[in-house]
């Protein structure tokens, strides 16, 4: 168990829906980043946050946008679903900017259908 | 150019002998580190062993061990002793630590590795 939580396990929607995808990261952790796994494009990097903060941006889709409250738990919000989002969404944690492991949580699997 | 390169699209192994794992990689960044995850079939993402670019000796995790050969730009992962419970898909990644505060990690495409009884 890496210490990060992440809901729901599962999510099914239909096309053009919006879904949330929630993280908490390890006790401690101030940084979260977002990676969406799927079979054509691999493991990519989404978005980062620190501490509330956007760091980074990656190939995050403009219909997908992350904020990170004051908790540090972040949320992935997913709209205009389409059949191509159907991924494995990670949400990953480190001690910033010292922490040399991304500690990753077990993933939602998000179907489009 | 793919930042990360994992050649080996599968591999396969007996239980009880030792495995390498292929990686290369590309920057110009002169300070970067290099990670090694597993993926079992359940989907979590475990993270093995890290290797900064300045660590003057090769990493080592139980029976995970990194041969980082930075002239070669090569980072491969060596498996003592291989498990029944290894199979699984293991992943190589970078991160490039000059771009400020952006801590990304860039991963290859992966390893699915057997380890037959």
């Amino acid at each position: 168990d890496s210490g990060v939580t992440q809901t729901p396990k599962h999510l099914i929607t239909a096309t053009g829906q919006r879904v949330t995808l929630r993280c908490s990261p390890r006790s401690g952790d101030l940084s979260v980043y977002w990676y969406q796994q799927s079979l054509d494009q691999g493991l990519q990097f989404l978005i980062q946050y620190y501490n509330g903060e956007e760091r980074a941006k990656g190939n995050i889709l403009e219909r997908f946008s992350a904020q990170q409250f004051p908790d540090l738990h972040s949320e992935l919000n997913l709209s205009s679903l389409e059949l191509g989002d159907s991924a494995l969404y990670f949400c990953a944690s480190s001690v910033f900017p010292t922490g040399n492991e991304q500690y990753f949580g077990p993933g939602t699997r998000l179907t489009v259908t | 150019a793919q930042k990360i390169t994992q050649t080996q699209p599968g591999m396969f192994v007996q239980e009880k002998e030792a495995v390498t794992l292929d990686c290369t990689y590309d920057t110009s960044d002169p300070s970067y580190g290099l990670f090694w995850y597993k993926q079992p079939s359940s989907g979590e993402m475990i993270f093995l062993i890290y290797q900064g670019s300045y660590d003057q000796q090769n990493a080592t995790e139980g029976r995970y061990s990194l041969n980082f050969q930075k002239a070669r730009k090569s980072a491969n992962l060596v498996i003592s002793a291989s498990q029944l419970g290894d199979s699984a898909m293991y992943f190589c990644a970078m991160r490039e630590n000059s771009g400020g505060s952006n801590y990304k990690l860039t991963f290859g495409k992966g390893t699915l590795l057997t380890v037959n009884p």
